[in-house]
């Protein structure tokens, strides 16, 4: 397996532009993750996916962003307006998750690095 | 104010010698755990778990101790060497839940 995939690895934006990221989980993963790093907060958890539902996102920042999950092997992160605060490195990850064995290993993306001028 | 930065405490070792990295985990309800590397410019990297029915798990080169009473993880490396300089983070995943609570980090540096 080629392990967890985000496109694209850089992008540098405008303030004001729509950005979009995206990522390709483990096939055969139930669970995944959008992550935020900053040197100011470190590694923040954004959003949560188990079978494709959102089950968590109060770790999304405002209404500029939002996250879809249209089917188990593709994932979204949009930021709409960009703003240059959201500046970070971005990560998504899966895990395999079940109520009675509970969360296995989790694996991360290379990540998205993300400037917004 | 001036903002500041996310303050990564540092481990500065020798080539050759052995490391330990310590966290502090903060739920008692957790039992699961996880070490992660991460290298300048990469995603974090699973080095090695552990589940809170064990307190020690060995892997190659590799040792994670769990003193689940005062709620502490350790990372011990043999051996350091160049290539293990990066970022070290624990994780911490609740019992019967998706969400993991990452640490801080801890930079370690090793010296030729």
């Amino acid at each position: 397996d080629a392990g967890v995939i985000q496109s694209p690895r850089h992008e540098v934006t405008e303030m004001g532009q729509e950005v979009t990221l995206r990522c390709k989980p483990i096939s055969g993963h139930n669970s995944l993750f959008w992550y935020r790093q900053t040197m100011m907060r470190g590694l923040e958890l954004l959003i949560y996916f188990n079978n494709n539902v959102p089950i968590d996102d109060s770790g999304m920042p405002e209404d500029r962003f939002s996250a879809k999950m249209p089917n188990a092997s593709f994932s979204t992160l949009k930021i709409q307006p960009s703003e240059p605060r959201d500046s970070a490195v971005y990560f998504c990850a899966s895990s395999s998750f079940s109520t009675s064995g509970g969360s296995g290993e989790q694996f991360f993306g290379p990540g998205t690095r993300l400037t917004v001028l | 104010g001036e903002s500041v930065g996310l303050h990564l405490p540092t481990l500065s070792v020798q080539e050759g010698d052995n490391s330990i990295i310590n966290c502090a985990y903060s739920n008692s309800a957790s039992d699961y755990f996880i070490w992660y590397k991460q290298e300048s410019g990469k995603g974090p990297q699973f080095i090695i778990d552990i589940r809170s029915n064990m307190d020690k798990r060995q892997g190659q080169r590799v040792t994670v101790l769990l003193n689940k009473t005062v709620k502490h993880l350790s990372l011990q490396i043999a051996a350091t060497q160049p290539g293990d300089s990066a970022v070290y983070f624990c994780a911490e995943n609740l019992a019967g839940t998706y969400k993991y609570i990452f640490g801080t980090g801890t930079r370690l540096k090793v010296l030729a």
